[in-house]
């Protein structure tokens, strides 16, 4: 079984400030990490993932997570928040690319950038 | 490439009556997952499918929830006699091959139960 825990339901930083959301996990097998973001109602985009190969992971928009394993942690850093940053950002893991079971998500953090 | 299309996008229905969402998947993917999304809460996984096959239907709730993937056309969910704790959105996602590294996700479909 697998499941994903995010730190803070709500974060909120100033413009120009480091964003970092917090994730941690479980897994029985090495994971798949993801991290995603929805804007208001729409649906998710896949920010970045880390399937084994390097544990730092750049994705788009600025954003990175680093894979630490002894941590079982994936946070997702950006260090300098845009206002266009704001969302809902959801960390996910799946333990196998060919699971048939999709992806768990953790129940996700809102970013609020403050002016 | 349209992405993957859900439709409708907002849907309304009164206790006791049916609701059907539909997903096309991105051209060239044949793998079709649903989610449901709760209010404050995040994404569940529903089912899991191919054409014609269901191959996961883990999340499903055991009453009143099936859905399909045929051989020509979209995805369907089907809610039959909605309550109003069906209310949510739900996400359909698309991938080329099996497994979760390659999901795109449509823009979802809000259920609201009056």
């Amino acid at each position: 079984a697998q499941s994903v825990t995010q730190l803070g339901s709500h974060v909120s930083v100033s413009e120009g400030a480091l964003v970092l959301l917090r994730c941690n996990y479980s897994s029985s097998v090495p994971p798949y990490l993801f991290w995603y973001v929805q804007y208001p109602n729409q649906g998710l985009q896949l920010l970045l993932k880390y399937t084994s190969a390097a544990t730092l992971v750049k994705g788009i928009n600025g954003f990175e997570a680093e894979f630490k394993k002894s941590e079982t942690s994936f946070h997702l850093t950006k260090p300098s928040a845009h206002m266009s940053d704001a969302a809902e950002y959801f960390c996910a893991v799946s333990d196998s690319g060919g699971g048939a079971d999709g992806l768990t998500f953790g129940k996700g953090t809102h970013l609020i950038i403050q002016p | 490439n349209a992405g993957v299309m859900q439709n409708p996008r907002h849907l309304v229905r009164r206790r006791g009556q049916e609701a059907r969402l539909r997903c096309s998947p991105m051209k060239g993917h044949s793998h079709v997952y649903w989610y449901r999304q709760l209010p404050e809460e995040g994404l569940k996984f529903m089912v899991y499918l191919q054409k014609e096959n269901i191959i996961d239907e883990s999340g499903m709730p055991k009453e009143r929830f099936s859905a399909e993937f045929p051989k020509e056309g979209p995805s369907i969910l089907r809610i039959q006699q909605v309550v109003r704790g069906d209310s949510a959105a739900y996400f359909c996602a698309s991938s080329r091959q099996s497994g979760a590294n390659v999901l795109t996700f449509g823009a979802g479909s809000r259920l609201t139960v009056l």
